[in-house]
């Protein structure tokens, strides 16, 4: 059983708000993702950070920014919350030290957004 | 680049009867390949992968697929399904062209009638 949070599970916010998403884990995993996911449509991922300090942006063009001060938290922010991030955000993390590309990630819940 | 295609939005088999969810890949150097489940309101779980070695990869509640180069597929094989199978399933796909990072179907929701 995989031990990864995220919180909040649902959000209804007006546009224009700040938000944060909040992701953590109790495996000690050195990477960790965000995707987007909307119905019928691949899974996109938007940031990664392969270890404390290090953040990358993902495949898809993001408005939102993560931190990853601690090992187990990588929250996601959005500045100014719009109608266009309505959507669910999965958190996942990795770890094992096997060949590169070969890790399982482990998913947390989602949070699922709804901007008015 | 690679990229991974899920053949059917959605599935629909009678409970009892064999499940198959088909996955083709694109991918220049040999690919990891990965099949992942998710469950209403919840996140994906991993039900097999195929890294090296045996082509025929065996994974959680009575899940496999075979790993077909040739055919570049990587198709999810159940022969009887039960109604807790009912959920959505998705095929992934890393590779070194990639930087490893994995790349996701669109998914497959499955449904099994009773």
């Amino acid at each position: 059983e995989a031990d990864i949070y995220q919180t909040p599970r649902y959000l209804v916010i007006g546009t224009g708000k700040k938000i944060t998403l909040e992701c953590s884990q109790t495996m000690g995993h050195d990477k960790m993702y965000w995707y987007q996911q909307d119905p019928g449509m691949e899974l996109h991922l938007i940031h990664y950070s392969y270890g404390v300090n290090s953040t990358e942006k993902g495949d898809l063009s993001s408005e939102s920014t993560v931190s990853r001060i601690r090992t187990e938290h990588f929250p996601l922010t959005l500045e100014s919350a719009r109608p266009s991030h309505t959507s669910q955000y999965l958190c996942a993390s990795s770890g094992g030290g096997g060949l590169a590309g070969t890790d399982t990630q482990y998913f947390g819940p989602g949070t699922r957004l709804t901007v008015l | 680049a690679q990229s991974v295609t899920q053949l059917g939005s959605h599935v629909s088999v009678s409970e009892g009867a064999l499940v198959l969810l088909r996955c083709n890949y694109s991918s220049s150097v040999p690919p990891y390949l990965f099949w992942y489940v998710q469950y209403p309101n919840q996140g994906l779980q991993l039900l097999l992968k195929y890294t090296t070695g045996a082509t025929l990869v065996k994974g959680i509640n009575g899940f496999e697929a075979e790993f077909k180069k040739s055919e570049t597929s990587f198709h999810l094989t159940k022969p009887s399904a039960h109604m807790s199978d009912a959920a959505e399933y998705f095929c992934a796909v890393s590779d070194r062209t990639g930087g490893f990072k994995t790349i996701f179907g669109a998914g497959t929701r499955l449904f099994v009638k009773a």
